[in-house]
C-alpha cells in the first residue's frame, strides 16, 4: 500500500529565503507525482506535475525534482514571498487513474515579511 | 476558462435533511471527481466519473449519492448524514481519467457542517 510522507509538517522562514519541502513515498511504481498548494478553507491549486520518466519540472520560482528509485521528491521555492504562505501537498498517482491520488499530510509554510 | 465552480460555498444541514452539492466545469474535461477533506487532513477520493459514467466508488456510504447529468456537471446528493460527515467537499476535473501527464483542477470546495 502506497504511503506518502511530508517533512517538515510546518515551516516558518523570513521573506527572501530559499527553501525545500520534502516528500517521500513507499512504492516506487508510480505514474506521476504532483505538488499542490492549498490556502486555508480553499481548494487545491496544481503547481507542478512530474511524470515517472522525468527528473524535474520548473515553473517560475518553483522547481520540483523526482527520484523514483529512492522514493523522494522535493519542491524548491526560490526567493520566498509572504504570498507563498500556504499548505503544500504532495500527491502520488500509483494506479494510472488520474484522480486516484495518495496525498501526504502537507507542509504548512509561513513566510514572514 | 480554467475554473471548477462549486456551490454552495457553505452548507449547514441537520441529520434528517436532504441537500445537494453542485460542481460545474467548462474546460471540456471528461473526468470528474469528488474528494472529502477533514480539517488538517489531506483530501481523500470518494468518486470518479469518466464520460458521465461512475468508474470508481471508494466504498462510500450510500447516504452520499453522486450524479453526473452531463459532461459539465457533477452533483453530490446528501441524505441522513452524520455529524462526522462534516468536512470540506472538493470537486475536481481532468481532461481524461487516465494519463501520465493529466493534471487535476480543483474547485474551492463546499464546507459542510452536519448538526
Amino acid at each position: 500500500k502506497q504511503e506518502v510522507t511530508q517533512i517538515p509538517a510546518a515551516l516558518s522562514v523570513p521573506e527572501g529565503e530559499n527553501l525545500v519541502l520534502n516528500c517521500s513515498f513507499t512504492d516506487s511504481a508510480i505514474y506521476n507525482l504532483q505538488w499542490f498548494r492549498q490556502d486555508p478553507g480553499k481548494g487545491l491549486t496544481s503547481l507542478l506535475l512530474i511524470q515517472s520518466s522525468q527528473r524535474e519540472q520548473t515553473s517560475g520560482r518553483l522547481n520540483a525534482s523526482l527520484d523514483k528509485s529512492s522514493g523522494r521528491s522535493t519542491l524548491y521555492i526560490a526567493a520566498s514571498q509572504p504570498g507563498d504562505s500556504a499548505t503544500y501537498l504532495c500527491a502520488v498517482n500509483s494506479s494510472g487513474n488520474t484522480g486516484k491520488l495518495i496525498f501526504g499530510q502537507g507542509t504548512t509554510l509561513q513566510v514572514k515579511p | 476558462d480554467t475554473e471548477v465552480t462549486q456551490t454552495p460555498k457553505h452548507l449547514v444541514m441537520g441529520m434528517t435533511n436532504k441537500k445537494s452539492l453542485k460542481c460545474e466545469q467548462h474546460m471540456g474535461h471528461r473526468a470528474m471527481y469528488w474528494y472529502k477533506q477533514k480539517a488538517k487532513k489531506p483530501p481523500e477520493l470518494m468518486f470518479v466519473y469518466s464520460y458521465e459514467k461512475l468508474s470508481i466508488n471508494e466504498s462510500v456510504p450510500s447516504r452520499f449519492s453522486p450524479e453526473c447529468p452531463n459532461s459539465s456537471l457533477l452533483n453530490l446528493h446528501l441524505h441522513a448524514l452524520q455529524p462526522e460527515d462534516s468536512a470540506l467537499y472538493l470537486c475536481a476535473s481532468s481532461r481524461l481519467r487516465q494519463g501520465h501527464d493529466e493534471k487535476l483542477f480543483f474547485g474551492s470546495g463546499t464546507q459542510l457542517s452536519v448538526l
